[in-house]
């Protein structure tokens, strides 16, 4: 069964610094990987996703995140974070036959002045 | 042009009456979802239905009952509510087929019951 763990339920950054949010998955086959974010009273937007192909993901907003299949992990970056980049920012995993996405447990990111 | 959109945003509603949550998009998807998030934020996937056919089922209440009538639209009623169904229910459309569930979210609905 697919699963994915993100460590962290809050992470804090000040503005400009570097944004680091962690991700693991579990998937008995080769995993396709997201990150989305969620602003205040609005809907999941798609970052980035990983889909078998370049390793190194870019998304938008400057987010890019890693796949890195030793560590089963995708984390997510962004080199200098911006007070905009407040949000809530969920890791999914979905796999082949099984058509559905599978949650992390979200990572609320506040931005310091 | 909203590709997923759900109605109403908000509903408040008293415990033990039904009501129903709509959802149409226009990105031609042939699979759709229902997710719930609750009060800690944790979305879980509720249903999943592709081509109008019900393909997930995930031990939801049978007082849930989605209904599909093409595949734009794929609406959400529910029975004699409890308390515990307060939650963000989010209508979700994915291509389908490929395994890469690459979902379109809704704004969501934001059910609260009293």
């Amino acid at each position: 069964a697919q699963s994915v763990t993100q460590l962290g339920s809050h992470v804090s950054v000040s503005e400009g610094a570097l944004v680091l949010l962690r991700c693991n998955y579990s998937s008995s086959v080769p995993p396709y990987l997201f990150w989305y974010v969620q602003y205040p009273n609005q809907g999941l937007q798609l970052l980035l996703k990983y889909t078998s192909a370049a390793t190194l993901v870019k998304g938008i907003n400057g987010f890019e995140a890693e796949f890195k299949k030793s560590e089963t992990s995708f984390h997510l970056t962004k080199p200098s974070a911006h007070m905009s980049d407040a949000a809530e920012y969920f890791c999914a995993v979905s796999e082949l036959g099984n058509e559905k996405l599978t949650f992390g447990t979200g990572t609320r990111l506040t931005i310091i002045p | 042009d909203t590709a997923v959109s759900q109605t109403p945003k908000y509903l408040v509603t008293q415990m033990g009456n039904d009501k129903s949550i709509k959802c149409e998009q226009n990105l031609g998807h042939d699979t759709m979802y229902w997710y719930k998030q609750d009060s800690k934020k944790f979305l879980k996937i509720m249903f999943s239905y592709n081509n109008k056919e019900l393909i997930i089922n995930e031990t939801v209440p049978n007082r849930f009952s989605p209904k599909s009538p093409d595949k734009a639209h794929l609406n959400l009623h529910i029975n004699s509510l409890e308390l515990g169904d307060s939650a963000v229910y989010f209508c979700a459309s994915s291509l389908g087929g490929t395994g890469v569930t690459e979902a379109f979210f809704g704004q969501g609905t934001r059910l609260t019951v009293v």
